[in-house]
């Protein structure tokens, strides 16, 4: 497994401001990901982050709203733009270990939009 | 319909019963299954990865695939209050999509 961490672990923001998450891994990684886990549900994949590419992003969500950095194999940043009250959640990055087909998620970073 | 479907609970059963967790899924492309647990207020935790139909154990954890029915579960042997969580399902296609697909988790209380 990986050691994973977030920051920050949680925030209260004002609409309309944004707010950068960063996601750290104690190892180097390719594939890295962002979710976003609402109020009562379950988890949905905003986008994956390779490092030295664009990411890609799912469907409903785009680069504009939630930009994404992957500078190199161990960190990754997601940005929630001009934040409203839909956008509080829990944020969440992972990553997936070598030949492994799956992911192993960080703490999450809990948002709270007023 | 939802690709991957599971029971929400909440689920409350007393210490040391057997605990079924169980998802149903519509995509028979989906070939690789996981469960995740999950405490309030923290990340998903791998509990259970398995590719094959058949059982998979690892301690009081069985994970159980039925690639036939499209039906998954998760067994909890004496089960225990440190138990008590949400457990999620998850899946991802064979083809090169690393997408996981998850279920929308089952809340359990193992009570003392």
């Amino acid at each position: 497994s990986a050691v994973i961490s977030q920051k920050p672990s949680r925030d209260i923001c004002q609409r309309g401001t944004s707010l950068t998450i960063q996601c750290q891994v104690d190892s180097q990684v390719t594939m890295m990901f962002w979710y976003r886990q609402q109020p009562g549900q379950s988890l949905t994949l905003i986008a994956t982050a390779n490092q030295g590419s664009e990411a890609t992003y799912e469907s409903g969500f785009v680069i504009d709203k939630f930009p994404i950095s992957r500078p190199n194999l161990t960190f990754s940043t997601l940005t929630v733009s001009n934040m409203s009250p839909e956008d509080s959640s829990i944020y969440l990055c992972s990553v997936e270990l070598g030949s492994q087909e799956t992911q192993y998620f960080g703490p999450g970073t809990r948002l709270l939009v007023l | 319909q939802k690709e991957v479907e599971q029971d929400p609970g909440p689920l409350s059963v007393p210490e040391g019963a057997i605990v079924s967790l169980n998802c149903t899924y519509s995509n028979s492309a989906f070939q690789y299954f996981m469960w995740y647990r999950q405490y309030s207020r923290k990340g998903p935790e791998l509990l259970m990865y398995t590719y094959s139909s058949g059982n998979k154990e690892d301690g009081r954890f069985t994970a159980q695939v039925d690639k036939s029915s499209k039906y998954i579960s998760l067994f909890i042997r004496d089960s225990q209050p440190s138990d008590s969580a949400t457990y999620l399902c998850a899946m991802r296609r064979v083809d090169s999509s690393y997408k996981l697909i998850f279920g929308s988790g089952t809340r359990l209380l193992v009570r003392p």
